[in-house]
């Protein structure tokens, strides 16, 4: 079993939706989880860190649940600009572990 | 303030070469890591160190090896390339706490012939 599980997509949703990734780990000695985002043949790019309590970024909300462990993104009014691969990550001891990364097309 | 840069950007080998891959980390960031990204997949954890120490090694296979200089800066090392090593490399610097988020490179393309 992959350490963190996220469903691949694609996600096609139109402009103006809202959007939510879900995305799960196994390894309960995590300490820090981070949401990033990838461009195409770009590197990831920090998205926001995700808090047990909950934490908002202008459109995005993250959450996470750590008696679940599982952890998700939510993206209000989405922009033809928010199309990319969004890539899950936990950290425990050693630095991050990667999930596969949720690909999202906003369409016009 | 400059970002996390990586050189080169591309780089073509063949198989049983080696090749040295170098990254320096945003201004006052201690801590070093590499990853390997394949096509479709998430970043794989190679080398983290901080403050010229190795703190941890992924899976990677001995010929993968790195070193961590006086400024931080650091370098990937593969020998005896193999056309699986075909990825793009990503650095990324951070404070080095723990619940530092890392910040990454534009990566190196190696590919393999």
């Amino acid at each position: 079993r992959k350490e963190v599980e996220q469903d691949p997509g694609p996600f096609n949703v139109p402009e103006g939706a809202t959007v939510a990734f879900n995305c799960t780990y196994s390894n309960s000695a995590s300490q820090s989880f981070f949401w990033y985002r990838q461009d195409c043949r770009k590197e990831p790019k920090l998205l926001m860190s995700v808090y047990s309590s909950g934490n908002e970024d202008g459109r995005f909300t993250a959450q996470l649940n750590r008696a679940s462990q599982y952890i998700s993104l939510l993206i209000r009014d989405s922009k033809l600009s928010d199309s990319a691969t969004y890539l899950c990550v936990s950290r425990g001891n050693t630095p991050l572990v990667f999930g596969k990364g949720t690909r999202l097309s906003v369409i016009a | 303030d400059a970002g996390v840069t990586q050189s080169p950007t591309h780089l073509i080998k063949t198989r049983g070469q080696h090749v040295t891959l170098r990254c320096s980390p945003i201004s006052g960031h201690k801590s070093v890591s590499w990853y390997q990204q394949v096509l479709g997949q998430g970043p794989q954890f190679i080398f983290q160190y901080y403050e010229k120490e190795e703190r941890g090694r992924g899976n990677f296979p001995d010929r993968f090896s790195a070193r961590q200089f006086p400024n931080y800066s650091s370098e990937l090392n593969v020998n005896a390339l193999l056309l699986g090593d075909s990825a793009l490399y990503l650095c990324a610097s951070s404070l080095g706490g723990m619940d530092q988020p890392q910040h990454f490179g534009d990566g190196t393309r190696l590919s393999i012939l």
